[in-house]
């Protein structure tokens, strides 16, 4: 079965510092990568999303994810963060079409960004 | 107007009870989805629809059954709550059937149910 990791659990980073949050998956053939971002007591929001085409992707709020194929990985980056960037960030990957079930979100279990003033 | 609804936004129960969570979308597509999510678990598919004729099984479907009442509405059942479905419940609606291979998920915002 498909599966996503997201290494860190928890990153605390002070203001200005840079991001970056990896996301690993294990299907080998090809997919669609997403991230979605939780801000406290909201519900997921799309900061990204990659399909074909440019392996490096611009979101919303200055975040940027690079798709590596050879690596399975789809990291999210951002080079200076601000306090309102505190939230929990989920990667998801689901199958390119090959059938029935294959639009399946598989998610990551997430990775908690504390951003200290 | 938000575009996906959830009803009730908070539900406290006790075990055994019967529990329906309710998603209402107005974006007009065609799938929609319902995930429990947990913390440190991220989230897990129950069930999902990609129309009024059309329900599978997710990653946990166990304990839960699902309605398609409309394109619109797609009911979450717990038919005899347990502790062990605390959690919270999101509905996500995603796309049409015609562009199947650029399809992106929209989440509702949420149902905290918690099973005493």
């Amino acid at each position: 079965a498909q599966s996503v990791s997201q290494h860190n659990h928890h990153v605390i980073l002070s203001e200005a510092a840079s991001l970056e949050l990896g996301c690993n998956y294990s299907y080998g053939g090809t997919v669609n990568l997403f991230w979605y971002v939780q801000y406290p007591g909201q519900h997921l929001q799309l900061l990204l999303k990659y399909f074909s085409g440019d392996p490096l992707v611009k979101g919303i709020k200055g975040f940027e994810a690079e798709f590596i194929k050879s690596k399975f990985s789809f990291n999210l980056r951002k080079p200076s963060v601000q306090w309102s960037d505190t939230a929990e960030y989920f990667c998801a990957v689901r199958k390119g079409y090959s059938g029935a079930g294959s639009y399946q979100l598989t998610f990551g279990k997430g990775t908690k960004l504390s951003v200290i003033p | 107007d938000a575009d996906v609804t959830q009803t009730p936004r908070n539900r406290i129960t006790k075990t055994g009870k019967r529990i329906m969570l309710e998603c209402s979308q107005t974006k007009g597509h065609d799938r929609m989805y319902w995930y429990r999510q947990d913390p440190g678990l991220g989230l897990r598919l129950i069930y999902y629809s990609f129309d009024v004729k059309d329900i599978n099984k997710g990653e946990i479907s166990d304990g839960y059954s699902v309605s398609r009442q409309a394109q619109a509405k797609f009911s979450l059942s717990l038919e005899s709550a347990i502790p062990n479905q605390t959690a919270l419940y999101f509905c996500a609606t995603g796309g049409r059937l015609a562009g199947l291979s650029t399809d992106t998920q929209y989440f509702g915002p949420g149902t905290r149910l918690t099973v005493l």
